[in-house]
């Protein structure tokens, strides 16, 4: 049980195009999900906090209009990158959080952007 | 915010030795402290969360320590296998706050 899954696990696209990743959880009911970025060899940076039907809490220095986050049910979470510049290449993560344990998160495999 | 510093990049070590993985924390003492291995081009995978009353924890080849006066994780891997290669997460988070901060990683390697 507890399965995450990103879909796409890779993009390439063009700069300045906007580019959509999806976060599912598969097998129960994600009120919260989480947004984070990982660039190689460092560590994973959390983005943006998104509790299903409000809107996204964002970390400071993340620009919410770049990075449109949108939690529309208790299953699926998208991340819109906006206008994606070559240094938005990296590897995005989500994760997923049920009401009833705030200690523990699932994973999804990841999602690899590169702008060219 | 809390500032987590896993001080080895990498760690190579043979099979059947047991690697020691060291995870520090500098600010506010976490409630939580999460373990988690990341393979290659993958998602972190949840291994183990240990209590700041809790002073050690296992599971099968693992072993976690937390030592509030050194401010300190250690993350053991007995008997290591060439699968146990892999980078290792440390996290943490406060109980009023639940979201992880994340440590840079070490990243194990076990030779056969």
């Amino acid at each position: 049980g507890a399965v995450v899954s990103q879909h796409p696990s890779w993009v390439i696209c063009k700069s300045g195009t906007s580019v959509k990743i999806e976060c599912r959880s598969l097998d129960f009911q994600a009120t919260t999900m989480f947004w984070y970025r990982q660039f190689p060899k460092q560590s994973l940076m959390l983005m943006a906090t998104s509790n299903e039907g409000s809107k996204a809490t964002y970390e400071q220095g993340v620009e919410k209009d770049k990075f449109l986050i949108n939690h529309a049910s208790l299953t699926l979470s998208t991340l819109t990158v906006t206008s994606a510049h070559p240094e938005d290449s990296s590897f995005y993560i989500c994760s997923a959080r049920t009401a009833g344990n705030y200690n523990e998160q699932f994973f999804g495999p990841g999602t690899r952007l590169t702008v060219l | 915010s809390q500032k987590i510093e896993q001080n080895s990049e990498a760690l190579n070590i043979q099979e059947g030795k047991t690697a020691t993985l060291t995870c520090n924390y500098t600010n506010y003492s976490p409630a939580y402290l999460q373990w988690y291995r990341q393979d290659p081009g993958r998602g972190p995978v949840f291994l183990l969360l240990i209590r700041e009353n809790e002073k050690e924890k296992r599971k099968e080849r693992l072993k976690v320590t937390f030592d509030t006066t050194l401010k300190q994780s250690l993350f053991h891997i007995t008997a290591s296998q060439p699968a146990d290669s892999a980078t290792y997460l440390c996290a943490s988070h406060s109980s009023n706050d639940y979201k992880l901060s994340f440590g840079a990683g070490t990243t194990v390697t076990v030779r056969a």
